[in-house]
C-alpha cells in the first residue's frame, strides 16, 4: 500500500480482555516499529523488528505485551489481560532500514480499556 | 544521557507571521535529525530530516529546519504561519550508536503549535 495501515482504528475492551492489534508496513520496508503514545504526549518505544527477527523488545511494558512478524511483512501487537493502564495510542511505523532512513508512521490504533 | 529538549509546551503565533518551534539534543558524535507533525486524532507525518550538507532544510508545507551544529540546535521555521500549522510538533534524533541500535530515535516531548487568525 502507499502508506502504513493499521487496524482497528479504535478498539474499546473490557478489562481482562485479550486484544490484537495489526499493522501493514510499506511494501519493502524491511524495518518495523512499535510505539506507544499517551494523550499529548511523545512516542514511547516499544519494539523493532528487521524483517522477522524481532530485534528489541525491551520497551515492552510487561509480559503481557507480546509482538511477532512471522514472514517479515505483517506485524501484529498482541496485549493479554487488558489493564486501564493499557489505555494509549499504539502507533505502528515503518522504514527501509539503515541510517539516516525515514520512519513512516500509521494512523495509529486508539486503545480504550473499561 | 542522550535526550532532546523542545523548550516550548506550547508557542502561539498569529497567522502571516514568522514561527519558530525549538529543538536542541545532547547526543555523541553527528546524529540525524527529524521533525514530525502529528494533527489530532492522526499519526506522525514526516516534515524533514538533516542527514549531511546544507544546514538549512527544507520540508513539506513550506516549513525549513536550520541545524546548528555548535549549538546542538534544530529549529523549526517558516516564514508566514497558517491556521491549518496548528498541531503537535515532535523533533527526534537518530544517535547513531553502535550498528546493533543505529535505528533507535530519540524523542522530544512535543510542542503545541497554536496559529491565531
Amino acid at each position: 500500500g502507499a502508506g502504513v495501515s493499521q487496524s482497528p482504528r479504535y478498539k474499546v475492551a473490557k478489562r481482562g480482555q485479550d486484544v490484537a492489534l495489526r499493522c501493514d508496513p510499506i511494501s519493502g520496508h524491511v524495518s518495523l516499529f512499535w510505539y506507544q503514545q499517551a494523550l499529548g504526549q511523545g512516542p514511547e518505544f516499544l519494539t523493532y523488528f528487521q524483517n522477522e527477527a524481532q530485534l528489541d523488545k525491551s520497551g515492552l511494558p510487561s509480559d503481557r505485551f507480546f509482538a511477532e512478524r512471522p514472514e517479515g511483512s505483517v506485524s501484529t501487537l498482541k496485549i493479554q489481560r487488558t489493564q486501564q493502564e493499557d489505555s494509549a495510542v499504539y502507533l505502528c511505523a515503518s522504514s527501509l532500514g539503515g541510517l539516516g532512513n525515514t520512519i513512516y508512521f500509521g494512523e495509529g490504533s486508539w486503545l480504550t480499556v473499561v | 544521557a542522550q535526550s532532546v529538549a523542545q523548550p516550548e509546551d506550547q508557542v502561539n503565533v498569529a497567522e502571516g507571521n514568522p514561527l519558530t518551534v525549538k529543538c536542541t539534543y545532547s547526543v555523541s558524535g553527528n546524529p540525524y535529525l527529524f521533525w514530525y507533525v502529528q494533527y489530532p486524532n492522526r499519526g506522525l507525518q514526516f516534515l524533514l530530516k538533516y542527514i549531511t550538507g546544507d544546514n538549512l532544510v527544507k520540508g513539506s508545507y513550506g516549513f525549513e529546519a536550520e541545524f546548528n551544529k555548535s549549538q546542538t540546535s534544530f529549529h523549526l521555521k517558516k516564514p508566514s504561519a497558517l491556521v491549518s500549522d496548528s498541531a503537535l510538533y515532535f523533533c527526534a534524533v537518530n544517535p547513531l550508536g553502535p550498528m546493533d541500535s543505529n535505528y533507535q530515535l530519540i524523542w522530544g516531548a512535543g510542542t503545541k503549535l497554536i496559529i491565531k487568525p
